[in-house]
Protein backbone atom coordinates (compact mmCIF):
# COMPACT_ATOMS: atom_id res chain seq x y z
CA UNK A 1 0.00 0.00 0.00
CA UNK A 2 0.67 3.59 0.13
CA UNK A 3 2.32 3.67 -3.39
CA UNK A 4 2.99 7.24 -5.16
CA UNK A 5 4.05 7.41 -8.86
CA UNK A 6 5.65 9.82 -10.85
CA UNK A 7 5.80 10.56 -15.07
CA UNK A 8 8.15 11.03 -16.28
CA UNK A 9 10.83 9.78 -14.82
CA UNK A 10 12.95 11.55 -16.82
CA UNK A 11 12.77 14.51 -19.50
CA UNK A 12 15.05 16.32 -21.39
CA UNK A 13 14.03 19.74 -23.02
CA UNK A 14 15.26 22.52 -24.64
CA UNK A 15 14.91 26.18 -22.95
CA UNK A 16 12.48 28.48 -23.00
CA UNK A 17 9.79 25.28 -22.91
CA UNK A 18 7.39 23.95 -20.43
CA UNK A 19 7.49 20.60 -18.98
CA UNK A 20 4.83 18.85 -17.28
CA UNK A 21 5.41 16.42 -14.39
CA UNK A 22 2.29 14.49 -12.78
CA UNK A 23 2.35 12.93 -9.47
CA UNK A 24 -0.22 9.79 -8.48
CA UNK A 25 -1.12 8.39 -5.55
CA UNK A 26 -2.04 5.04 -6.63
CA UNK A 27 -3.76 2.86 -3.98
CA UNK A 28 -5.12 5.99 -1.66
CA UNK A 29 -6.60 9.43 -1.72
CA UNK A 30 -4.08 12.08 -1.19
CA UNK A 31 -5.83 15.24 -0.21
CA UNK A 32 -2.72 16.93 -0.20
CA UNK A 33 0.32 16.51 -1.96
CA UNK A 34 3.81 18.05 -1.89
CA UNK A 35 6.49 19.07 -4.34
CA UNK A 36 10.30 19.05 -3.69
CA UNK A 37 13.52 19.64 -5.17
CA UNK A 38 17.03 17.76 -4.59
CA UNK A 39 20.40 19.20 -6.23
CA UNK A 40 23.18 16.10 -6.11
CA UNK A 41 24.29 15.63 -2.66
CA UNK A 42 21.88 17.56 -1.34
CA UNK A 43 18.61 17.30 0.87
CA UNK A 44 15.25 17.77 -0.47
CA UNK A 45 13.78 21.40 -0.25
CA UNK A 46 10.14 21.90 -0.23
CA UNK A 47 8.97 23.94 -3.00
CA UNK A 48 5.12 24.11 -2.64
CA UNK A 49 2.08 22.05 -0.90
CA UNK A 50 -0.57 20.76 -3.02
CA UNK A 51 -4.31 20.81 -1.64
CA UNK A 52 -6.80 19.32 -3.60
CA UNK A 53 -9.43 21.56 -5.25
CA UNK A 54 -7.43 24.90 -3.57
CA UNK A 55 -4.65 26.61 -4.71
CA UNK A 56 -1.41 25.49 -3.82
CA UNK A 57 0.72 27.27 -0.94
CA UNK A 58 4.62 28.06 -2.47
CA UNK A 59 7.47 28.35 -0.19
CA UNK A 60 9.13 31.38 -0.03
CA UNK A 61 11.67 31.73 -3.43
CA UNK A 62 9.67 29.21 -5.08
CA UNK A 63 7.86 31.10 -8.16
CA UNK A 64 4.16 30.58 -8.07
CA UNK A 65 4.21 31.62 -12.13
CA UNK A 66 6.95 29.17 -13.07
CA UNK A 67 6.21 26.42 -11.29
CA UNK A 68 2.79 25.72 -11.72
CA UNK A 69 0.27 23.68 -10.00
CA UNK A 70 -2.81 21.19 -10.37
CA UNK A 71 -4.57 19.34 -7.74
CA UNK A 72 -7.63 18.57 -9.64
CA UNK A 73 -7.98 15.36 -8.19
CA UNK A 74 -7.61 13.25 -5.08
CA UNK A 75 -5.12 10.69 -6.69
CA UNK A 76 -3.18 13.70 -8.92
CA UNK A 77 -1.36 16.36 -8.71
CA UNK A 78 0.64 17.98 -11.68
CA UNK A 79 3.83 20.51 -11.61
CA UNK A 80 4.30 22.37 -14.47
CA UNK A 81 7.81 23.96 -15.11
CA UNK A 82 7.19 27.29 -17.72
CA UNK A 83 9.36 28.60 -20.14
CA UNK A 84 12.58 26.48 -18.40
CA UNK A 85 15.80 27.58 -18.38
CA UNK A 86 19.55 25.12 -17.58
CA UNK A 87 19.11 26.51 -13.73
CA UNK A 88 15.64 24.25 -13.20
CA UNK A 89 17.79 21.49 -14.15
CA UNK A 90 17.02 19.34 -10.84
CA UNK A 91 15.51 15.94 -9.42
CA UNK A 92 12.23 17.16 -8.31
CA UNK A 93 10.39 14.26 -6.33
CA UNK A 94 6.31 14.57 -4.97
CA UNK A 95 5.19 13.62 -1.60
CA UNK A 96 1.68 12.43 -1.13
CA UNK A 97 0.10 12.31 2.84
CA UNK A 98 -2.65 9.61 3.21
CA UNK A 99 -5.31 11.63 4.85
CA UNK A 100 -7.22 8.57 6.08
CA UNK A 101 -4.62 6.37 7.75
CA UNK A 102 -4.44 8.53 10.90
CA UNK A 103 -0.56 9.22 10.73
CA UNK A 104 1.47 12.11 9.86
CA UNK A 105 3.30 10.09 7.10
CA UNK A 106 4.32 11.16 3.49
CA UNK A 107 4.68 8.62 0.58
CA UNK A 108 7.28 9.79 -1.96
CA UNK A 109 7.84 9.14 -5.49
CA UNK A 110 10.19 8.16 -7.55
CA UNK A 111 11.30 11.15 -8.97
CA UNK A 112 11.56 12.76 -12.30
CA UNK A 113 14.93 13.78 -13.61
CA UNK A 114 14.47 16.99 -15.72
CA UNK A 115 17.48 18.63 -17.86
CA UNK A 116 17.03 21.50 -19.17
CA UNK A 117 19.54 22.31 -22.63
CA UNK B 1 12.57 28.05 11.89
CA UNK B 2 13.11 24.23 12.19
CA UNK B 3 16.26 22.72 11.80
CA UNK B 4 17.46 19.26 11.27
CA UNK B 5 20.97 18.01 11.83
CA UNK B 6 22.24 14.58 10.86
CA UNK B 7 25.61 13.36 11.82
CA UNK B 8 27.82 11.91 10.83
CA UNK B 9 27.66 13.31 7.20
CA UNK B 10 29.18 9.38 5.64
CA UNK B 11 29.63 5.96 7.35
CA UNK B 12 31.78 3.55 6.05
CA UNK B 13 30.86 0.04 8.48
CA UNK B 14 32.49 -3.29 7.87
CA UNK B 15 29.25 -6.17 7.07
CA UNK B 16 28.14 -7.22 10.65
CA UNK B 17 29.74 -3.83 12.56
CA UNK B 18 26.53 -2.35 14.23
CA UNK B 19 26.70 1.63 14.32
CA UNK B 20 24.04 4.27 14.90
CA UNK B 21 23.50 7.81 12.68
CA UNK B 22 22.40 11.09 14.84
CA UNK B 23 18.70 13.44 13.98
CA UNK B 24 19.48 16.45 16.27
CA UNK B 25 16.45 18.62 15.14
CA UNK B 26 15.24 22.12 16.75
CA UNK B 27 11.12 22.03 16.33
CA UNK B 28 8.75 24.44 17.76
CA UNK B 29 6.66 21.54 19.49
CA UNK B 30 7.30 18.91 17.44
CA UNK B 31 3.99 16.66 15.78
CA UNK B 32 6.14 14.15 13.94
CA UNK B 33 9.80 12.48 13.32
CA UNK B 34 10.64 11.09 10.11
CA UNK B 35 13.28 8.43 8.89
CA UNK B 36 13.62 7.45 4.93
CA UNK B 37 16.46 5.71 3.25
CA UNK B 38 17.15 6.79 -0.48
CA UNK B 39 19.05 5.34 -2.87
CA UNK B 40 21.03 6.83 -5.45
CA UNK B 41 18.51 8.29 -8.39
CA UNK B 42 15.04 7.39 -6.58
CA UNK B 43 12.54 9.16 -4.19
CA UNK B 44 12.93 8.24 -0.17
CA UNK B 45 11.36 5.19 1.29
CA UNK B 46 9.37 5.49 4.35
CA UNK B 47 11.10 3.77 7.25
CA UNK B 48 9.50 4.88 10.46
CA UNK B 49 7.56 7.61 11.98
CA UNK B 50 8.17 8.52 15.70
CA UNK B 51 5.57 10.86 17.68
CA UNK B 52 6.94 11.17 21.41
CA UNK B 53 10.03 11.14 23.27
CA UNK B 54 10.43 7.61 24.37
CA UNK B 55 9.27 6.05 21.65
CA UNK B 56 10.98 3.16 19.59
CA UNK B 57 10.13 1.49 16.48
CA UNK B 58 11.91 -1.31 14.94
CA UNK B 59 12.16 -2.85 11.11
CA UNK B 60 14.32 -5.84 10.49
CA UNK B 61 18.31 -4.87 11.31
CA UNK B 62 17.19 -1.09 12.01
CA UNK B 63 15.57 0.46 15.27
CA UNK B 64 15.03 4.29 15.51
CA UNK B 65 14.52 6.02 18.47
CA UNK B 66 13.37 9.88 20.23
CA UNK B 67 14.26 11.85 22.32
CA UNK B 68 13.36 15.17 23.22
CA UNK B 69 16.31 16.77 21.16
CA UNK B 70 17.19 14.43 18.98
CA UNK B 71 16.67 10.60 17.17
CA UNK B 72 19.10 7.93 17.04
CA UNK B 73 18.83 5.03 14.27
CA UNK B 74 20.22 2.01 15.04
CA UNK B 75 21.76 -0.43 12.51
CA UNK B 76 22.28 -3.90 13.41
CA UNK B 77 24.93 -6.05 12.07
CA UNK B 78 24.63 -4.03 9.22
CA UNK B 79 24.87 -5.71 5.24
CA UNK B 80 25.58 -4.48 2.08
CA UNK B 81 22.16 -3.51 1.06
CA UNK B 82 21.28 -1.35 3.26
CA UNK B 83 23.72 1.09 1.91
CA UNK B 84 22.38 4.28 1.05
CA UNK B 85 21.18 7.57 2.49
CA UNK B 86 19.75 7.69 5.35
CA UNK B 87 17.25 11.13 5.56
CA UNK B 88 15.84 12.32 8.37
CA UNK B 89 12.87 15.22 8.92
CA UNK B 90 10.42 16.33 11.52
CA UNK B 91 6.92 18.13 11.31
CA UNK B 92 5.78 20.66 13.80
CA UNK B 93 2.94 21.78 15.13
CA UNK B 94 1.21 24.70 13.51
CA UNK B 95 -2.44 25.26 12.83
CA UNK B 96 -4.30 24.59 10.08
CA UNK B 97 -3.46 21.91 7.37
CA UNK B 98 0.35 22.39 7.59
CA UNK B 99 1.95 19.19 7.23
CA UNK B 100 5.40 21.09 5.64
CA UNK B 101 8.61 18.24 6.84
CA UNK B 102 12.01 19.88 7.32
CA UNK B 103 14.81 17.73 5.88
CA UNK B 104 18.34 17.01 7.30
CA UNK B 105 21.32 16.92 4.74
CA UNK B 106 20.91 12.57 5.28
CA UNK B 107 24.07 10.31 6.30
CA UNK B 108 25.20 8.40 3.59
CA UNK B 109 25.86 5.00 4.95
CA UNK B 110 28.47 2.10 3.04
CA UNK B 111 28.86 -0.80 4.36
CA UNK B 112 31.37 -2.94 2.79
CA UNK B 113 31.19 -7.13 2.31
Amino acid sequence: GAVVSQHPSRVICKSGTSVKIECRSLDFQATTMFWYRQFPKQSLMLMATSNEGSKATYEQGVEKDKFLINHASLTLSTLTVTSAHPEDSSFYICSARDATSGTETQYFGPGTRLLVL
Amino acid sequence: EDQVTQSPEALRLQEGESSSLNCSYTVSGLRGLFWYRQDPGKGPEFLFTLYSAGEEKEKERLKATLTKKESFLHITAPKPEDSATYLCAVQAKRGGSNYKLTFGKGTLLTVNP
